[in-house]
């Protein structure tokens, strides 16, 4: 149980154009999603917190403007990285768990999609 | 300041031998969560095992076992009988009941020699 798709894999954009990368949880609901981004030998660093209903949660230092996140149902958030640039090309990955009622959501452990590596040219 | 720290960047290990995966970490929060996920080479993340704050007992899952030492706020992972397959990074990370995001540390590549 607990999966999380992510689509695409990867994808190659123009400098200048926008990109649309799509997580759904397959088997769940998910009221909060996560989007993190990796650059190459770094770790996870979480750019938003995605709310079905209302609007994303941006880290500092993260453009909302340039990272338009989107939690239009339960089951699925998208991330569009608009006006892409060769600096955006990374390794973007989303995560979501199930929901549990009251203050016990830090023991979920959040299930990732399988990532999707933007290279913009 | 850095909320989970882990110090080793790289770690050779060979096949069939365990291997212990530093992880330090900081917060005021009393409830928080502690995690480990493995990352190999294909990018997917990996969930291996988890630890509470309130819990007494370590965390096992197979060959991983977590040793967590709450006054010296440290969770470290303990590989045992390591396979070629386990070569990958591996993450340590935090989900505090304050802010609910999971965040990680900086990660420790392992690599299992035959």
């Amino acid at each position: 149980g607990a999966v999380v798709s992510q689509h695409p894999s990867w994808v190659i954009c123009k400098s200048g154009t926008s990109v649309k990368i799509e997580c759904r949880s397959l088997d769940f609901q998910a009221t909060t999603m996560f989007w993190y981004r990796q650059f190459p030998k770094q770790s996870l660093m979480l750019m938003a917190t995605s709310n079905e209903g209302s609007k994303a949660t941006y880290e500092q230092g993260v453009e909302k403007d340039k990272f338009l996140i989107n939690h239009a149902s339960l089951t699925l958030s998208t991330l569009t990285v608009t006006s892409a640039h060769p600096e955006d090309s990374s390794f973007y990955i989303c995560s979501a768990s199930p929901p549990l009622t009251g203050p016990l959501s830090y023991n979920s452990p959040l299930h990732f999609g399988n990532g999707t590596r933007l290279t913009v040219t | 300041a850095q909320k989970i720290t882990q110090t080793q960047p790289g770690m050779f290990v060979q096949e069939k031998e365990a291997v212990t995966l530093d992880c330090t970490y900081d917060t005021s929060d009393q409830s928080y969560g502690l995690f480990w996920y493995k990352q190999p080479s294909s990018g997917e993340m990996i969930f291996l095992i988890y630890q509470g704050s309130y819990d007494e007992q370590n965390a096992t899952e197979g060959r991983y076992s977590l040793n967590f030492q709450k006054a010296r706020k440290s969770a470290n992972l303990v590989i045992s009988a390591s396979q070629l397959g386990d070569s990958a990074m591996y993450f340590c990370a935090m989900r505090e009941a304050a802010g609910n995001k999971l965040t990680f540390g900086g990660g420790t590549r392992v690599l299992v020699k035959p």
